[in-house]
Parts: structure tokens; sequence; C-alpha cells
């Protein structure tokens, strides 16, 4: 399986100003995706992250709010911006299995809350 | 459309087996998966299921997939307290380089007791 880390683990952050998320994986992998898991819900994917080429996201996100880059195939961040109490979260990171592309693994997420 | 079910809540004692049922909607789901969330931790993999077999067995897990009611279920046997957590289901559709987006359920907390 890949090991995901991700920084930082959490952080209160005040409303209007940005936080950005690391991912780092200890492999090299295609793939990147990020999701938020809201207080009490299930998970939704934010956006794609392939190395080399634009994000692409999900309906209801979008690339202003959710800036993410994917400099090489080891590391991806999110960026929260102009961050207000409803983006706090838990924010994930993901990646396929570069060996078996069917599992999929999980970072331990970032704990985001906005005053 | 996508949508992923579960029960919300599971209660049993230690040392009885533990059923988790998930329901779904999307009939070209390529592939279920179970993952496991201990309380302020990430999601854990616990085993996951191609559409077109029925069971898999994981030393305690099984996982029975129903394909023609779209229903999944996760069986435990002689389950722990440390099998106390939330466990989501989730489905993956498309194949090859595609079947990468993962919809989850709301997740069912399970909760063991002595």
């Amino acid at each position: 399986s890949a090991v995901i880390s991700q920084k930082p683990s959490r952080d209160i952050c005040q409303r209007g100003t940005s936080l950005t998320i690391q991912c780092q994986v200890d492999s090299q992998v295609t793939m990147m995706f990020w999701y938020r898991q809201q207080p009490g819900q299930s998970l939704t994917l934010i956006a794609t992250a392939n190395q080399g080429s634009e994000a692409t996201y999900e309906s209801g996100f979008v690339i202003d709010k959710f800036p993410i880059s994917r400099p090489n195939l080891t590391f991806s961040t999110l960026t929260v911006s102009n961050m207000s109490p409803e983006d706090s979260s838990i924010y994930l990171c993901s990646v396929s299995n570069p060996r078996q592309a069917d599992e999929q693994y999980f970072g331990p997420g970032t704990r985001l809350t906005v005053t | 459309g996508e949508d992923v079910e579960q029960s919300l809540f599971l209660s049993v004692r230690e040392g009885d087996s533990s059923v988790i049922n998930c329901t779904y909607t999307d009939s070209s789901s390529t592939y279920l998966y179970w993952y496991k969330q201990e309380p302020g931790a990430g999601l854990q993999l616990l085993t996951y299921i191609f559409s077109n077999m029925d069971m898999k067995q994981d030393q305690r897990l099984t996982v029975l997939l129903n394909k023609k009611d779209k229903h999944l279920s996760l069986r435990i046997a002689d389950t722990q307290t440390g099998d106390s957590a939330i466990y989501f289901c989730a489905e993956s559709i498309g194949s090859g380089g595609s079947n990468y987006k993962l919809t989850f359920g709301k997740g069912t907390l399970l909760t063991v007791n002595p």
C-alpha cells in the first residue's frame, strides 16, 4: 500500500484567510484526489489532480476556491481560499495504488476549523 | 444517479458477528469498497470486491455482493472492541484509468460492547 502524509494535521483559521494543505506520498502515483468530509458527514470528492495537467473539479467545487498544485508524482497541495465557517471540515488526500489501481488509499486528513 | 446508503448505527456484543449493510443505485459500479475510520483518524481500506464477484473472504471479514439487488454487506466475525469505528461503503464506476471516483455512504457507526 501507499503511505500518505498530510500537513498540517489540524489548524484553526480565521474567516477570510487561506490555508494550504500538503500531501506527500512515498511512491510515484499518477492520480491524486482531494476529498472533504464535513462534520458528521460522508466524504465528497473535490477534485482529481494529475501531474502535468490542470486539476479536474467536481460539481460544486471551483478552482478559485480550491486551487490545487501537482508539481510532481509524489506531492500535491490543496488551498482553501477565503475561508468561512462552512469550510470547517476534514480534508483528505487519496491516491490509487500504482501497482493495483483498484486500491485507493487515504491520508490521515487535515482537520480544519474556521472561526 | 449515484447514491450509496447505509444504516447509521449498529451495536453488538464482543464475540458476536457484525453485519453492516449497504445499498447502491448505480448498476455500472465497477468496484465496491469497505473503509474503516477510527475516531480522529483517516480512512483505512479494509477490503473491496469487483462487481462480477459475489463473495470475498479475508480473515474475519466476509463481503457479500448481490448485484441484482445492488446490496453489499460486510460481516465481521468474532467482533472485538477494537472493531468499534465508522465503516464506510463506497462504489467506483468506470474502467481502467477512469474508475477513480468513489461515492461514499454516510457511514455506519459500529459500537462493540464488552
